[in-house]
Order: structure tokens, then sequence, then C-alpha cells
């Protein structure tokens, strides 16, 4: 059961465009909803996170926009650069430790984004 | 500081092979987490710990299974691998502070295995 959807799987922008993908969730228990980079053999890294109760996270030119309501959020690359061009991975978990989620992390599939110059 | 580690990066085994992955962090992380990474499913939780000596089954844990003896270490063996098993392993630790809420988990760089 996939409890993380993520749209599309993938994304060609031109340089200095916007970015723009989404991710939309069922465990209305999510409390943390992260997005995590990764590049070409490397490790995922934690890329912006968000809590439910704001509905938009601005860091530089990431921002994560969240609706409670609908249990979406997408991540904005306002000014798409080259080097952002990476594997883009919404999740979502629990992380209260006093509970049993442990903070684990399900993972939406993934978009791989393409700038071009 | 090496962060989380991951050895080895690359492996090839025959069908019916064991192996090990380790997995090791050098930040005093309580809680750590073996994913598989496969085209178009993003990564799905195999096995995570809590803590040293504790161990328990995530999303997909059949054909693995892990062992964390030491608070840094967290292995990851295959007893018969399979075909089904190629794929890219990713280990993850994170922390928590006064034991209330689990803060982001960091990653190792990943060990691809393909099983022929």
């Amino acid at each position: 059961q996939q409890q993380v959807k993520q749209s599309p799987q993938s994304l060609i922008v031109q340089k200095g465009g916007i970015s723009i993908i989404n991710c939309a969730y069922e465990n209305t228990a999510f409390d943390y909803f992260p997005w995590y980079q990764q590049f070409p053999g490397k490790g995922p890294a934690l890329l912006i996170a968000i809590r439910p109760d704001v509905s938009e996270k601005k860091e530089g030119r990431f921002t994560i926009s969240f609706n409670k309501s609908a249990k979406q959020f997408s991540l904005h690359i306002m000014d798409s650069q080259p080097g952002d061009s990476a594997t883009y991975f919404c999740a979502a978990s629990m992380r209260g430790a006093g509970g049993t989620s442990y903070g684990k992390l399900t993972f939406g599939q993934g978009t791989i984004l393409t700038v071009h110059p | 500081n090496a962060g989380v580690t991951q050895t080895p990066k690359f492996r090839v085994l025959k069908t019916g092979q064991s192996m090990t992955l380790l997995c090791a962090q050098d930040m005093n992380h309580e809680y750590m987490y073996w994913y598989r990474q496969d085209p178009g499913m993003g990564l799905r939780l195999i096995h995570y710990s809590v803590g040293e000596g504790t161990t328990a089954k995530g999303e997909v844990p059949d054909g693995y299974n892990v062992s964390r003896l030491k608070k840094q270490n967290f292995l990851l063996g295959l007893e018969s691998a399979a075909p089904s098993q190629t794929s890219v392993y990713f280990c993850a630790s994170s922390y928590s502070k006064s034991g209330t809420v689990i803060y982001e988990q960091y990653f190792g760089p990943g060990t691809r295995l393909t099983v022929t």
C-alpha cells in the first residue's frame, strides 16, 4: 500500500524556471513531511521539511506548500538551476518518540528533475 | 566526523549466496534504519532499530535479517540471495532529544547489490 503518492515521475525545466513536485498522503497521523534530494551515486539528504501546523515554509529558493484538508503538499523550486538536477523524494512520518512510529519514513516514488542550461 | 558509512559500496552475488552489509555511524544516534531503493518505488523500509540490541521489521522485511550488537553498527544480512533483492541499499540514523521527538534521518552513500 503506497501511502505517499508523488508526481510527476520526471520533470524537465529550463534554467530560471519554476519546478513543482506534488505529493499526496493518506495517513492523517503523519506529522512531519520532509523533502529529500538525491544526486546520482549518493544517499538522500534532507532538503527542507514542514509540520502540518503551517501552510508554507520557505528556505532560499525552496518552498513547501502544505494543504492539510486536501492531504497534499508540494515542493516549489524557484529560479531552477542546472545544479538542482537530482532526484527528489517527498516523505512522511510520525515523529513522536513516545509512540511506536520511531521516526520511520514513508517515501513517495521520487521525481527525476532535469534543469537545462 | 564521517557520519553514516556503508560497506561494501558494490557487490555482485549469485542466487543462493549470503552476505552482510555493514552500516556504521559516529553520531551516537539511537535510531538506525535500512531501506532499499528501486526505480519507481522510492525507498522502502526493511528493518529498523531503536537502540542497541533491539530490531524490528519494516515494510519489506522478508529475506533479510538484521543485528545491532553495538550502538554504532547496524548489520543487514541476506541469508540466501534472490534476484528480487537486486537493489540499492541505504542505511540511515536518527536521534531524539529528551525522548520526545525524533529528528531528521542521515543517510549513508548506499550499497549497490546485484544478484544474478
